[in-house]
């Protein structure tokens, strides 16, 4: 199957700074990916789908001006969470969908664990 | 997206027993797919769902789609440590893709 890549794995970053989490499809071309954060022992919940050449949409609640996304290539989809704070820690993780199949599984990153101190 | 309700939160099973997990919905479903999350690792996908009681297997996995398309199941037999995780059901976006996930079943074995 499709493989996506996320970097980097886990971060660590200091109260009021921002972390740039990037997700990578490496073997397809994605013009449609999204993001998901998922809290210790809950489930997923989607955050934005980002769009390749145009803006991302934002779910309900998800402050777009906190969490920049950008999707700048057919492989490529950055997640930037600005002026991060304690409560920003959490599982990031990106999906793709390879277009090219007829089932619409999604492939998912390995995610990136955030951690805000 | 369509909501969709998962039960049982969690579930400790004997190895080798069989089990189930359940998600649910109050309106009708396009599809429904199901994912396994390994502690500490990403969602993989297992399975979809699009019609009235299609029933699927995978080796000691059976997925069922109920015949008003409200509900799906998935059950595993024979229950071995390999099968610990999370698994969720999720439902997608008929134009948009997008996945609205059950709130996941976490699996423990007691070997």
């Amino acid at each position: 199957g499709a493989v996506v890549s996320q970097h980097p794995s886990w971060v660590i970053c200091k109260s009021g700074t921002s972390v740039k989490i990037e997700c990578r499809s490496l073997d397809f071309q994605a013009t449609t990916m999204f993001w998901y954060r998922q809290f210790p022992k809950q489930s997923l919940m989607l955050m934005a789908t980002s769009n390749e050449g145009s803006k991302a949409t934002y779910e309900q609640g998800v402050e777009k001006d906190k969490f920049l996304i950008n999707h700048a290539s057919l492989t490529l989809s950055t997640l930037t969470v600005t002026s991060a704070h304690p409560e920003d820690s959490s599982f990031y993780i990106c999906s793709a969908r390879d277009p090219r199949d007829y089932v619409y599984e999604q492939y998912f990153g390995p995610g990136t664990r955030l951690t805000v101190t | 997206g369509q909501q969709v309700m998962q039960i049982p939160q969690y579930q400790h099973v004997q190895e080798g027993e069989d089990f189930t997990t359940y998600c649910n919905s109050s309106t009708t479903l396009s599809n429904i797919q199901w994912y396994k999350q390994r502690p500490g690792g990403h969602p993989v996908f297992l399975i979809q769902l699009v019609k009235s009681g299609e029933v699927k297997k995978q080796k000691r996995l059976t997925f069922q789609f109920g015949e008003a398309k409200k509900n799906s199941s998935l059950h595993i037999t024979a229950t071995q440590t390999t099968d610990v995780g999370t698994y969720f059901c999720a439902v997608q976006g008929s134009n948009d893709y997008k996945l609205s996930f059950g709130a996941g079943t976490t699996v423990t074995v007691r070997a």
